[in-house]
């Protein structure tokens, strides 16, 4: 298994400011993920971090939103800039364990986010 | 990309019955379908998983059926009881050009009535 710890776990902001979120993990890790989870809805992926690169955004996210550092193979942030009421949604990280395909995904508790 | 839906959004059961997921998927290239268990403001977690070398995997309640040929698979749960009230998502792995990674059905909302 895993040991994600996330944080904050919940924040309350102003639209026009930015948030930023952790991730700490247990032990090394490759590939980090954060994900977007909507109000009643599904996790929507939003870039990949790995250690010594950039993110790899999927479409619909930028890095001017949405930087990502990761100093670390144990560590990562997701900033989310400039937020508006949209941006109000619970924000996971997550990793892998395994080998190749067979891996099993663990997260974070997630970090709740309302901007008014 | 690979592309996931789920069915149905919402299924409600009286406690002791039996409840079936099913989703599809649609990038045979995929070989990798777990299925996440969310309970009301906690993370995912995962319940159950099948490679695509398997045609089922069992659990104890739960079990996981998977038909590569018509790409879907589906997650059973039987003898239902209320805390198997949550949201359930399936998800398939997807090979992408610098790794893999998961791609999430829309979520189904189990209510088990007692």
């Amino acid at each position: 298994s895993a040991v994600i710890s996330q944080k904050p776990s919940r924040d309350i902001c102003q639209r026009g400011t930015s948030l930023t979120i952790q991730c700490q993990v247990d032990s090394q890790v490759t590939m980090m993920f954060w994900y977007r989870q909507q109000p009643g809805q599904s996790l929507t992926l939003i870039a990949t971090a790995n250690q010594g690169s950039e993110a790899t955004y999927e479409s619909g996210f930028v890095i001017d939103k949405f930087p990502i550092s990761r100093p670390n193979l144990t560590f990562s942030t997701l900033t989310v800039s400039n937020m508006s009421p949209e941006d109000s949604s619970i924000y996971l990280c997550s990793v892998e364990r395994g080998a190749r395909m067979n891996t099993e995904a663990f997260f974070g508790q997630g970090t709740r986010l309302t901007v008014v | 990309g690979e592309n996931v839906e789920q069915h149905p959004s919402t299924l409600s059961v009286q406690e002791g019955d039996s409840a079936v997921i099913k989703c599809t998927y649609s990038d045979s290239a995929s070989n990798y379908f777990p299925w996440y268990k969310q309970e009301l403001g906690k993370r995912p977690q995962l319940i159950i998983d099948i490679r695509s070398n398997v045609g089922e995997k069992k659990d104890q309640r739960i079990a996981v059926t998977l038909n590569k040929t018509a790409k879907h698979f589906s997650l059973h749960i039987t003898e239902t009881q209320p805390e198997d009230s949550a949201v359930y998502f399936c998800a398939a792995k997807e090979r992408w050009e610098y790794g893999n990674k998961l791609v999430f059905g829309a979520g189904t909302i189990l209510r088990v009535k007692s």
